[in-house]
């Protein structure tokens, strides 16, 4: 069975710090990584993407890869309060299928 | 900027009617796709399309349900004689899959709920 483990939380950080989120995956074999962000009741949101082991940066964004701890983490600089939402790690498996975790529930606090 | 539009954005409906969802992907997409997320618990997987026909399936897509392109831009997700558990959130996604171009892109989801 595949799985994605995310920590539910809710992770309550305040604003302009360092939001830091991580997520587990099962399947060794796993080539594409995702991030979504879901606000309530609305449809999951693209925000980082990685296929490499590493660091990726996308403005205040960093997505973390290290495939041999089966390891993806996205980091959020200088919150905001718009950034509380809830953060979907998404892993896509050998048939692009994606499997998704349950969601960290962020809350920035002004 | 292309995005994946779906309608209706809510549709109730009586246990056992059937409905169906409509779903139009990003224009140049190949790959599309449906999920579905109830209230408070994870996004699930139900079926991807591509080339005109189902690639993959989970378990919850059975005999009930059933998806079609019936042309060049529409994507649908039918689902009969409906129960109270389909009641969820049904969101259509569609991705280039081009090179490593695997990001798929979201619908805004359409609202089911199953009276």
């Amino acid at each position: 069975q595949k799985e994605v483990e995310q920590n539910s939380g809710p992770l309550s950080v305040p604003e302009g710090a360092i939001a830091s989120l991580n997520c587990t995956y099962s399947d060794r074999g796993s080539q594409s990584f995702f991030w979504y962000r879901q606000y309530s009741g609305k449809s999951p949101e693209l925000i980082m993407s990685i296929y490499s082991n590493g660091d990726k940066e996308d403005g205040r964004f960093t997505a973390q890869l290290n495939k041999a701890s089966q390891y993806v983490s996205l980091l959020i600089r200088d919150s905001q309060p718009s950034d509380s939402a809830t953060y979907l790690c998404a892993v896509s498996d050998s048939n692009y299928q994606l499997i998704w975790g349950a969601g960290t529930k962020l809350i920035i606090k002004p | 900027e292309p995005e994946v539009t779906q309608t209706p954005s809510h549709q109730v409906t009586q246990m056992g009617q059937e409905v169906i969802l409509r779903c139009v992907p990003i224009s140049n997409h190949l790959y599309f796709y449906w999920y579905r997320q109830i209230l408070g618990q994870k996004v699930e997987f139900l079926v991807s399309f591509y080339n005109n026909e189902i690639s993959e399936k989970s378990e919850i897509f059975d005999d009930q349900f059933s998806v079609e392109r019936p042309d060049g831009s529409n994507f649908t997700l039918k689902i009969r004689s409906t129960k109270l558990e389909d009641s969820a959130m049904y969101f259509c996604a569609s991705t280039l899959l081009a090179g490593r171009s695997y990001e798929q892109y979201f619908g805004p989801g359409t609202r089911l709920t199953v009276t």
